[in-house]
């Protein structure tokens, strides 16, 4: 069974601290996302890779950075948690660019920032 | 850019009944993908049903279906024969095609949570 595993389910962090949200794939897959999701607003692109060492922004870019280093491995990193970072991430990935290809998803990180 | 609306936020249905969750998009774009996405408590997005803006017929999945309106924008996603499990947030989700900048990633609506009643 293919899958996004993200490594945790549940997260608290103090203002200021440096948070990295990690997720990895097993499929192979070229492209990955990172998606905040708040009630009302749906999921917002934070950022997304394409590939290796390659990276690009989304909607709300402000206050995240990315890191893929391994094809099956994307990480989100918040250089200084504040509580209007408090939300549920979810990561994603998808083969090629062909848009018909489906999305697979994780089960999501719900991050407080206290 | 391109925007999903879903404007009821929440809905219910009895077991059994049909119901119609409606979303609405804004695009530039003449070739394009829709989607809606289930999410039940356990947060795993799951794909309900996949709609390739070219194909004039609606799309059907099992109890689940389409009105796919290209000229007004419009994507509303059919319930028949509610059932319990059926209760989540869905989601309905726009992606471009390769030709234009939106091909890879998905935009999302704000969802719409649907209660199904016993």
């Amino acid at each position: 069974d293919v899958k996004v595993t993200q490594s945790s389910r549940y997260l608290v962090k103090r203002t200021g601290e440096k948070v990295f949200l990690e997720c990895v794939q097993d499929m192979d897959h070229e492209n990955m996302f990172w998606y905040r999701q708040d009630p009302g607003l749906g999921l917002r692109l934070i950022y997304f890779s394409y590939d290796v060492k390659m990276k690009e922004k989304g909607d709300i870019p402000e206050g995240y950075s990315v890191s893929r280093e391994k094809k099956e491995r994307f990480s989100l990193i918040l250089e200084s948690a504040s509580t209007n970072q408090t939300s549920m991430y979810l990561c994603a990935s998808k083969p090629g660019d062909t848009p018909s290809n489906g999305y697979t998803f994780g089960s999501g990180t719900r991050l407080t920032v206290v | 850019a391109q925007t999903v609306t879903q404007s009821q936020p929440e809905m219910s249905v009895q077991e059994a009944e049909t119901v119609t969750l409606s979303c609405t998009y804004d695009t530039s774009e003449s070739d394009y993908y829709l989607f809606w996405y289930k999410q039940p408590p356990s947060r795993q997005m799951i794909l309900v049903i996949r709609q390739e803006a070219y194909k004039q017929q609606n799309a059907t999945e099992n109890r689940f279906s389409v009105n796919f309106q290209k000229a007004a924008k419009s994507f509303s996603l059919k319930i028949s024969d509610s059932q319990l499990g059926d209760a989540a947030m869905y989601f309905c989700a726009y992606q471009g095609a390769i030709s234009s900048g939106s091909a890879r990633q998905l935009t999302f609506g704000s969802g719409t949570q649907l209660t199904v009643l016993p």
